[in-house]
C-alpha cells in the first residue's frame, strides 16, 4: 500500500465549530507532516511528527492542534478557525532519514 | 521564507512540444526534488537529484542541477495534455540533527499543455 489517505475531502465549518482532519498511511513511514496550501501558492509546512512525537511546529496558531495517536495516523484538530484559514490541507509521510515525501490528496477547508 | 523561486510562473505549450521550468535556491542543499500537483490535488514526487549529480533522467523527464549557480531545471519532453499541472521544486533543510528534510517548496510553475 503506497497511499496516503485523507478524510474528509471537503469540509465547511463555522468559526465556532470544532472539527478534525484525518490522515492515514500504511507504508511504515515514521515521519508525518501537515502542510497548508493557499490557492496558487506552494505548500507551507505546519507540523512534523517523527516517531509519533512532534518535532517541528512552524509557529502555527494554537487553534490548530495536531495529534499522532499511532504510527499510521495523523490528526489535525481545528477549533475557532478564521476565514483566512480556508485552504487545502495536505498530509504527507516519509521514511525517517529519507527525503521523498508521499502526499495525500488533501482536505479542502472552507471557514465561514 | 521560500527557498526556491521558479520561472516561468506559467507556461502554455502545444502537445508534443518540450517544456522547461527553472528553479533557483538560496542555501546549500543535499538534494533537490521536483513534485507535480494536478489541480487541487496532492503532490506527486517526480524525481530527486543529489548535490553531487549534474543531470538525471526519468522517462520523459530530465533534471539538471547547477550547484554553483544554485539552480535546477526540469525538462519535460514530448509533452502531453495529461502533463497539465503545477510543478514545484523542493529542497530539504536539516536542523538540530534531525534526519529528515523539512521541505521548502518553490513558488511553482503552472504548465498548460493544449491538445
Amino acid at each position: 500500500d503506497t497511499e496516503v489517505t485523507q478524510t474528509p475531502k471537503h469540509l465547511v465549518m463555522g468559526m465556532t465549530n470544532k472539527k478534525s482532519l484525518k490522515c492515514e498511511q500504511h507504508m511504515g513511514h515514521r515521519a508525518m507532516y501537515w502542510y497548508k496550501q493557499k490557492a496558487k501558492k506552494p505548500p507551507e509546512l505546519m507540523f512534523v511528527y517523527s516517531y509519533e512525537k512532534l518535532s517541528i511546529n512552524e509557529s502555527v496558531p494554537s487553534r490548530f492542534s495536531p495529534e499522532c495517536p499511532n504510527s499510521s495516523l495523523l490528526n489535525l484538530h481545528l477549533h475557532a478557525l478564521q476565514p483566512e484559514d480556508s485552504a487545502l490541507y495536505l498530509c504527507a509521510s516519509s521514511q525517517v532519514g529519507k527525503e521523498t515525501q508521499y502526499f495525500g490528496p488533501g482536505t479542502r477547508l472552507l471557514v465561514l | 521564507s521560500q527557498q526556491g523561486e521558479e520561472d516561468p510562473q506559467a507556461l502554455s505549450i502545444q502537445e508534443g512540444e518540450n517544456a522547461t521550468m527553472n528553479c533557483s535556491y538560496k542555501t546549500s542543499i543535499n538534494n533537490l526534488q521536483w513534485y507535480r500537483q494536478n489541480s487541487g490535488r496532492g503532490l506527486v514526487h517526480l524525481i530527486l537529484i543529489r548535490s553531487n549529480e549534474r543531470e538525471k533522467h526519468s522517462g520523459r523527464l530530465r533534471v539538471t542541477l547547477d550547484t554553483s549557480k544554485k539552480s535546477s531545471s526540469l525538462l519535460i519532453t514530448a509533452s502531453r495534455a495529461a502533463d497539465t499541472a503545477s510543478y514545484f521544486c523542493a529542497t530539504p533543510q536539516y536542523a538540530g540533527g534531525t534526519s529528515y528534510g523539512k521541505l521548502t517548496f518553490g513558488q511553482g510553475t503552472i504548465l498548460t499543455v493544449h491538445p
